[in-house]
């Protein structure tokens, strides 16, 4: 099993829909929890840390469950700008050496 | 400006040779990594030095060795490059060795062995 697993996509919405990905993650002793973006071709990017309680930046919210080791991201009103990979990505418990555990990335074409 | 850089940003080279690429940040962070991302866009980190001292180590093959002259300086040399070595590879940056962080990339190297 993946330590991270994202569904691949693509997710093909029109501009101004509500979209939503999830990822699931193997290790419950996972720390933290994040969203990066890339877009084609570049780097990726912080887009978001994900906290237990949820949080919420504009457009974006981020869930976290942790008794079920999974994490969200909805999107709401997509703009085309959106379009990019969502990567979800999380690091090791405390005791072990620090690291970013990426997935796969989730692939969002939002059209006109 | 650029907060983390990496040279070259497009490599092609036949199989067999030896080549480096080279990452330099200016944000004052202490840890650096190197993470190679392949053709399914699955990235995976394969070193991570702080403050000059190696402290993750993947399971790369021993072709690739990095080299952090200072802890502003990350590079990567790859011996008898092969095939499947062709990826893009990111150099990041992060404040701390541990705990809740953010790291940042470099632009990438497209590296291209034939």
């Amino acid at each position: 099993r993946k330590e991270v697993e994202q569904d691949p996509g693509p997710f093909n919405v029109p501009e101004g829909a509500t979209v939503a990905f999830n990822c699931t993650y193997s290790n419950s002793a996972s720390q933290s929890f994040f969203w990066y973006r890339q877009d084609c071709r570049k780097e990726p990017k912080l887009l978001m840390s994900v906290y237990s309680s949820g949080n919420e930046d504009g457009r974006f919210t981020a869930q976290l469950n942790r008794a079920s080791q999974y994490i969200s991201l909805l999107i709401r009103d997509s703009k085309l700008s959106d379009s990019a990979t969502y990567l979800c990505v999380v690091t090791p418990p405390m005791d072990s050496s620090y690291k970013l555990i990426f997935g796969s990335g989730t692939r969002l074409l939002v059209r006109p | 400006d650029t907060a983390v850089s990496q040279t070259p940003k497009y490599l092609v080279t036949q199989m067999g040779n030896d080549k480096s690429i080279k990452c330099e940040q200016n944000l004052g962070h202490d840890t650096m990594y190197w993470y190679k991302q392949d053709s399914k866009k699955f990235l995976k980190i394969m070193f991570s030095y702080n403050n000059k001292e190696l402290i993750i180590n993947e399971t790369v093959p021993n072709r690739f060795s990095p080299k952090s002259p200072d802890k502003a300086h990350l590079n990567l040399h790859i011996n008898s490059l092969e095939l499947g070595d062709s990826a893009v590879y990111f150099c990041a940056s992060s404040p701390l060795a541990r705990g809740v962080d953010i790291q940042y990339f470099g632009a990438g190297t497209r590296l291209s062995v034939l």
